[in-house]
C-alpha cells in the first residue's frame, strides 16, 4: 500500500523558512514523479513544484526563487525548502505523486503552514 | 503560461439529474488533462486522466471528454455522495495548473 506523509508544518512569521518533509512508503520517489500541491484556506488547488525523471524540477511562479523541491533517495523522503515566506503561502501542503506524468494517484493527508506575525 | 478556467464554479443539481463541467486551457494542450474531486475535509482523488481514461474504481457514471482547449466532465446521474469541489488540472508542460474549481450540491 503506497503511503505519503508529510511533516514539518507550523507557524512561521513572514520572511522565515520552513522545510516539509514527506516520507514515502510502498512506493519509490527517486523514480516516481513527486510533486507538492497546496490549498490555501477555503481556496482551490495549487500546484507549487515538481520533481521528474533525471531530477529536473519545476516551480509555479508564484514560489519561483524561493522555494526548492529535492529528494532524498536513500531515505525514500521528498522535501520542500521554503524560504521568504509570505502571508499568501498559508496553505496547506500535500505531497502528491504518481507513476504515470501526469496523473497525481497518491497523495498525503497535507500538512499546514501558516506564515503570520 | 496557460491558464485553465473551468464553468460553472458552482451549481445545484437533484439527484439522478445529468451534471456537467466544463474546463478550457487558454492554448491547446492535446488531452492532458484531468480531473479530481475534493469532498469537504478530504484529500483530492484523481477522477480521470488523459481527458477520458477512468480511474480504476471510480464509478461508471463519471466521464470525460475533450481535447485541446474544451474539456468536460460529466456525471451521468448524480448521486448524493458526488457533492464534492472538482478540479481540471493540465500537464502538458509545468506549471500543472489547476483549474479553480466547480462546487457540486445537491438541489
Amino acid at each position: 500500500e503506497v503511503q505519503l506523509v508529510e511533516s514539518g508544518g507550523g507557524l512561521v512569521q513572514p520572511g522565515g523558512s520552513l522545510r516539509l518533509s514527506c516520507a514515502a512508503s510502498g512506493f519509490t520517489v527517486s523514480s516516481n514523479y513527486m510533486n507538492w500541491v497546496r490549498q490555501a484556506p477555503g481556496k482551490g488547488l495549487e500546484w507549487v513544484s515538481g520533481i521528474y525523471s533525471g531530477d529536473n524540477t519545476h516551480y509555479a511562479d508564484s514560489v519561483k526563487g524561493r522555494f526548492t523541491i529535492s529528494r532524498d533517495n536513500s531515505k525514500n523522503t521528498l522535501y520542500l525548502q521554503m524560504n521568504s515566506l509570505r502571508a499568501e503561502d498559508t496553505a496547506v501542503y500535500y505531497c502528491a505523486s504518481g507513476y504515470t506524468y501526469g496523473k497525481l494517484d497518491y497523495w498525503g493527508q497535507g500538512t499546514l503552514i501558516t506564515v503570520s506575525s | 503560461d496557460i491558464q485553465m478556467t473551468q464553468s460553472p464554479s458552482s451549481l445545484s443539481a437533484s439527484v439522478g439529474d445529468r451534471v456537467t463541467i466544463t474546463c478550457r486551457a487558454s492554448q491547446g494542450i492535446s488531452n492532458n488533462l484531468a480531473w479530481y474531486q475534493q469532498k469537504l475535509g478530504k484529500v483530492p482523488k484523481l477522477l480521470i486522466y488523459a481527458a477520458s481514461i477512468l480511474e480504476s474504481g471510480v464509478p461508471s457514471r463519471f466521464s470525460g471528454s475533450g481535447s485541446a482547449t474544451d474539456f468536460t466532465l460529466t456525471i451521468s446521474s448524480l448521486q448524493p455522495e458526488d457533492v464534492a469541489t472538482y478540479y481540471c488540472q493540465k500537464y502538458n508542460s509545468a506549471p500543472w495548473t489547476f483549474g479553480q474549481g466547480t462546487k457540486v450540491e445537491i438541489k
